[in-house]
């Protein structure tokens, strides 16, 4: 049983550029969650999605940030007009909503020039 | 305020010794869940343990115990037996509420040093 994947591990993206992070969550995880940590930080909750749906946005930025959880297809966080403060490692973790745990990713690190 | 509180940066210990990481909480829910996950220089979290608020005994998971004290909102972990392995940075979490689908949120992290 997979666990939860994340791809790709690791992004370079200059500034102004688009930054698509994916996250593939745990089989039978209908639950995903975003989380960013800043270098020497722990990790900060950005948005909570159920399948085509998005639960709770509110540690999202209002601008340049939006993620989907289609139907189909792994959930996408997007960054548009990357700037060298969204440099991070993005993590995402998946339940089924029933238990308390929250299995998570290895995480994307996204450096930005 | 912050809702979660690690106050030791670094600790350092030796091995088989036992360490205790410390972590605060602070919520008005009277229904939450604690947990540490454990970060080695790799990158992943690792989930060690949880506690959640009604239960009674302290949770053990191996070599990992967590001394949950409510009335102190202290959720402190005990690793005992160090190891070179468990050199890593720990982070203390809580999820608020009793809802399972609720974000953690988590403290600013340990750095736990294991030396031989």
């Amino acid at each position: 049983n997979a666990g939860v994947m994340q791809n790709p591990r690791h992004l370079v993206r200059r500034r102004g550029q688009e930054a698509r992070l994916r996250c593939s969550p745990m089989k039978g995880h209908s639950h995903v969650y975003w989380y960013r940590q800043l270098p020497e930080e722990g990790l900060k909750f950005m948005v909570y999605l159920q399948k085509e749906n998005i639960i709770d946005e509110s540690g999202m930025p209002k601008e340049r940030f939006s993620a989907e959880f289609p139907k189909e297809g792994p959930s996408i966080l997007r960054i548009q007009q990357v700037v060298r403060g969204d440099s991070a490692a993005y993590f995402c973790a998946s339940s089924t909503g029933q238990g308390y745990e929250q299995f998570f990713g290895p995480g994307t690190r996204l450096t930005v020039l | 305020a912050q809702k979660i509180t690690q106050t030791q940066p670094g600790m350092f210990v030796q091995e088989k010794e036992a360490v205790t990481l410390d972590c605060t909480y602070d919520t008005s829910d009277q229904s939450y869940g604690l947990f540490w996950y454990k970060q080695p220089s790799s990158g992943e979290m690792i989930f060690l343990i949880y506690q959640g608020s009604y239960d009674e005994q302290n949770a053990t998971e191996g070599r990992y115990s967590l001394n949950f004290q409510k009335a102190r909102k202290s959720a402190n972990l005990v690793i005992s037996a160090s190891q070179l392995g468990d050199s890593a940075m720990y982070f203390c979490a809580m999820r608020e509420g009793g809802q399972a689908g609720t974000a953690l949120i988590f403290g600013k992290g340990t750095t736990l040093s294991v030396s031989s």
